[in-house]
């Protein structure tokens, strides 16, 4: 079983759609958790960042952590064609710079 | 543009060449990283440098080999690639004295070994 599981995709909605993003995963241990966008042909773009549970907005994106179920959400409000990427996971355990990442979810927010 | 800037942006080399990428970071940050990206797999982080030294041991063949002159530069010297070895190369920095920070990536060497 790996680390951290999700969904590669491809995701396509209507513009203006809500999105909904997760990745599940197994080590109790993690306390970092980041979400990243990227284009095809470029590298990642950080999105989010947070430490524990808990909720984090900025802009359109919103991001959840629930320890207890062991998933991570990530929430696009008003889909836009220009968020058509892929959506990383990553997370990490403290005192450690390893970050393991999700296998990523392409998303298409079709106009 | 992001802070982090990574040199090629496309490679070519046969199985007996030797090459180097090259990584440059801007944002004053104290950590560096090499992660491998492959096709349908998750990044594989390869090597971490933090304040210049070398920390977190992972598994990675020695014909991949960094070098870290000084916080804002990170090399990866390659010889003898093989095939497999084909991939996006990506070199990302951190802020911060420790681990646990957020990570900023370049936009990566698309690699091809022929």
């Amino acid at each position: 079983q790996k680390e951290v599981e999700q969904d590669p995709g491809p995701l396509s909605v209507p513009e203006g759609a809500i999105v909904s993003l997760i990745c599940t995963y197994i080590n109790i241990a993690f306390l970092y958790f980041m979400w990243y966008r990227q284009y095809s042909r470029k590298g990642p773009e950080l999105l989010m960042y947070t430490y524990s549970s808990g909720n984090k907005e900025d802009g359109r994106f919103t991001a959840q952590v629930d320890k207890s179920s062991k998933y991570i959400s990530l929430f696009i409000r008003d889909s836009q064609p220009s968020d058509s990427a892929t959506y990383l996971c990553a997370m990490s355990a403290s005192g450690t710079y390893k970050y393991i990442f999700g296998t990523g979810t392409r998303l298409k927010v079709l106009a | 543009e992001t802070g982090v800037t990574q040199t090629p942006r496309h490679l070519v080399m046969g199985m007996t060449n030797k090459k180097s990428l090259k990584c440059e970071q801007h944002l004053g940050h104290n950590a560096m990283y090499w992660y491998k990206q492959s096709a349908k797999k998750p990044l594989e982080l390869m090597f971490v440098y933090s304040l210049e030294e070398r920390v977190e041991n992972n598994s990675v063949p020695s014909r991949f080999s960094p070098e870290c002159p000084n916080s804002s530069h990170l090399f990866l010297h390659l010889h003898t690639l093989q095939p497999e070895d084909s991939a996006l190369y990506l070199c990302a920095s951190s802020p911060g004295q420790g681990p646990n920070t957020e990570a900023f990536f370049g936009q990566g060497t698309r690699l091809t070994v022929v």
